[in-house]
């Protein structure tokens, strides 16, 4: 089935440490994307990526990290550096980041620190 | 960038249709106007988009008034399933645009 899956569901961090969450798609998308979700919340942009080797920052970067060596892979690194990092966190793909093109989102992978 | 104002939460009773109302008063002419739902503890589900006319597909509809700041999600007939929160965006067409989520609408269904 093509999608996109994060993994891995939740995820549980001790202060300090840094930690990677996995994003894969199998759409053949160009872009990516990473949001947070806080509880109530509306999503907000992490990073983006329009093109394999490229990323962008979004509205609330500082404290994470990405890559994009391959086209069907975007991780995300939160590091110590991240103050509160205990949230939601959604990955999403789309053909490009055109205003007429669709994203879909993976389920999401909840962070808690401890 | 343009923003959205969506009603904060809407009850609608099972079977019956439901409005869900959108204002985007600053929308520019290179804004799609995208809906987005989302469950509880899962990611968000495309549901919609547009530019200048109404669409349809087999999920919902979509009534983008003439002036383009305003717009109706149209849910024909609710079922407890779509009991959710329903987020009004705009895309714009220019390079570099991402989804921007608001609060959205809390779409609440009684059986």
């Amino acid at each position: 089935d093509g999608g996109i899956t994060q993994s891995p569901k939740y995820l549980f961090r001790k202060e300090g440490q840094n930690v990677t969450l996995s994003c894969e798609q199998n759409l053949n998308h160009d872009a990516m994307y990473w949001y947070r979700q806080d509880p109530g919340q509306g999503l907000r942009l992490i990073y983006y990526s329009q093109i394999v080797n490229d990323f962008q920052k979004g509205d609330i970067a500082e404290g994470y990290s990405v890559s994009r060596e391959k086209k069907e892979s975007f991780p995300l690194t939160v590091t110590s550096a991240q103050k509160n990092p205990t949230a939601f966190y959604l990955c999403a793909s789309s053909v490009h980041d055109g205003g007429g093109t669709e994203a879909f989102f993976g389920q999401g992978t909840r962070l808690t620190v401890v | 960038d343009a923003k959205t104002t969506q009603p904060n939460s809407m009850e609608s009773n099972e079977e019956e249709p439901v409005h869900l109302p959108c204002n985007h008063s600053t929308i520019s002419g290179t804004d799609y106007i995208h809906w987005y739902r989302q469950l509880p503890s899962q990611g968000p589900e495309y549901v919609i988009h547009g530019l200048t006319s109404n669409v349809n597909n087999r999920m919902a509809s979509l009534a983008i008034a003439e002036d383009r700041k305003s717009s109706t999600l149209i849910l024909h007939r609710a079922t407890l399933r779509d009991a959710a929160v329903y987020y009004c965006i705009l895309k714009s067409n220019n390079a570099g645009n991402m989804l921007t989520f608001g609060g959205g609408t809390r779409l609440m269904v009684k059986p």
